[in-house]
């Protein structure tokens, strides 16, 4: 069963980057999109971006494009999230999920989320 | 963009039917059958149960089912058992680099 842990610090301050890692376990991030949700607390679910296992064919939103930057290590099965310069608006619970080897619109797999905070 | 529009919440007895509509616009929902519906329980993890407005992935029962109409997707559950009872949302691709748009969450209560 594959399943997915994100993990990183819960708290950052603002103006400072956040990183997050999603480790992949039970199966391999090969041949996989791979993407980032979040939810802030109270509200709605937000995409974050994509990205293929390669590193190839990243799309991240339009709202986030320029801090934003999803990478991946097939070589430890892992994916990872930086944001620069955030915000208490970036305060949320952060998700890994994937999507398909074809296509990145839908995901057979969630992680948990872990809940980042922004805050001095 | 805004959000997909889910009703908040909704309800049946068991061995009951019960749909959820999740609407967009002519933009998304109506344009792309690219609609897919997630169940979360509290504390858990979302899992896939329509991709594509109509198919059911593999393990997923028979007794959940997706449509769509105009602007709108539904997801329709038959034969409402307890364990049905759990938060669903709805997500549609949009295209384009905004990519993906998500519904607000409709919370299912099996009376």
């Amino acid at each position: 069963q594959v399943q997915l842990q994100e993990s990183g610090p819960g708290l950052v301050k603002p103006s400072e980057t956040l990183s997050l890692t999603c480790t992949v376990s039970g199966g391999s991030i090969s041949s996989y999109y791979w993407s980032w949700i979040r939810q802030p607390p109270g509200k709605g679910l937000e995409w974050i971006g994509y990205i293929y296992y390669t590193g190839d064919a990243a799309n991240y939103n339009p709202s986030l494009k320029s801090r934003v930057t999803i990478s991946a290590d097939a070589s430890k099965n892992q994916l990872y999230l930086r944001l620069t310069s955030v915000t208490a608006a970036d305060t949320a619970v952060y998700s890994c999920a994937r999507g398909t080897t074809t296509v990145a619109h839908y995901f057979d797999y969630w992680g948990r989320g872990t809940l980042v905070t922004v805050s001095s | 963009q805004s959000a997909l529009t889910q009703p908040a919440s909704v309800s049946g007895a068991p061995g009951q039917s019960i749909t959820i509509s999740c609407t967009g616009t002519s933009s998304d929902v109506g344009t792309y059958n690219l609609v897919s519906w997630y169940q979360q329980h509290p504390g858990k993890a979302p899992k896939l149960m329509i991709y594509d407005v109509y198919n059911r992935p593999s393990g997923v029962s028979t007794r959940f089912s997706g449509s769509k109409s105009g602007n709108t997707a539904s997801l329709t559950i038959s034969g409402l058992q307890a364990e049905d009872e759990a938060d669903y949302f709805c997500i549609s691709y949009i295209g384009g680099n905004a990519y993906l748009l998500f519904g607000g969450g409709t919370k299912l209560t099996v009376l």
